[in-house]
């Protein structure tokens, strides 16, 4: 059955900072999301990683897979306060399915 | 474009009602999936559709809960009998492509549900 494993689970962090959410899974997979989740709110689509060695980056965030390690890096550069959220990455199981995270709950604080 | 769309948003019930929810996937989008999200947690797969076909079911999915997807467009879920454990939030999500193939996964707002 696959796992996937979220660390930090909770990370409070100060504006400017640089920090890593790292996500451990299981079984062979090279398809991994990232989304973002406001309270309350549905799921915000960040990266999509389709094969080893992948790196996406948008804005201050950089994702990367590692598929020999079975892991995923999603890395937060110069922390600032609307980057406060819920993150989950989740790993394609199948053809359809997604397998979350716990999620690591952000606190950005000026 | 507008969205997948789910309604209602909230829903109270009495334990042992049944409730339904519906989800409207984005137009042109032939796979719909529903997940489940409690308070602090990852959303969990229920169930996948490919047009009108109910192809996949994960265990999670008792006997009290069925989708339907009858024209291969809108999808309801309906809970039977619920019961307290059911609260949660029911995600319906659609792509318009297999996710092995690395195609984005659409979610809804979600449709809260709590049982008294």
């Amino acid at each position: 059955e696959l796992k996937v494993e979220q660390n930090p689970l909770f990370l409070s962090m100060q504006e400017g900072k640089n920090y890593t959410i790292y996500c451990n899974y299981s079984t062979t997979s090279d398809r991994l999301y990232w989304y973002r989740q406001d309270p309350g709110k549905s799921l915000e689509s960040l990266f999509v990683l389709l094969s080893n060695g992948a790196v996406k980056q948008e804005g201050r965030l950089m994702a990367s897979l590692d598929t020999k390690a079975r892991l995923s890096t999603l890395h937060i550069t110069a922390a600032v306060h609307d980057l406060s959220a819920t993150y989950f990455c989740a790993v394609v199981q199948g053809a359809q399915k997604l397998v979350f995270g716990q999620g690591t709950r952000l606190t950005i604080n000026p | 474009d507008t969205g997948v769309s789910q309604n209602p948003r909230h829903k109270i019930t009495k334990r042992g009602q049944n409730v339904t929810f519906r989800c409207d996937p984005i137009s042109e989008h032939n796979r719909l999936y529903w997940y489940r999200q409690t308070l602090g947690q990852g959303p969990e797969f229920l169930t996948y559709f490919q047009n009108e076909a109910q192809l996949e079911k994960s265990r999670l999915l008792s006997d009290r809960f069925s989708a339907e997807r009858p024209k291969g467009s809108f999808s309801t879920l309906e809970i039977q009998r619920t019961e307290q454990g059911d609260s949660a939030m029911y995600l319906c999500a659609s792509s318009s492509q297999r996710l092995v193939s690395g195609n984005t996964i659409y979610f809804g707002e979600g449709s809260w549900l709590t049982v008294v």
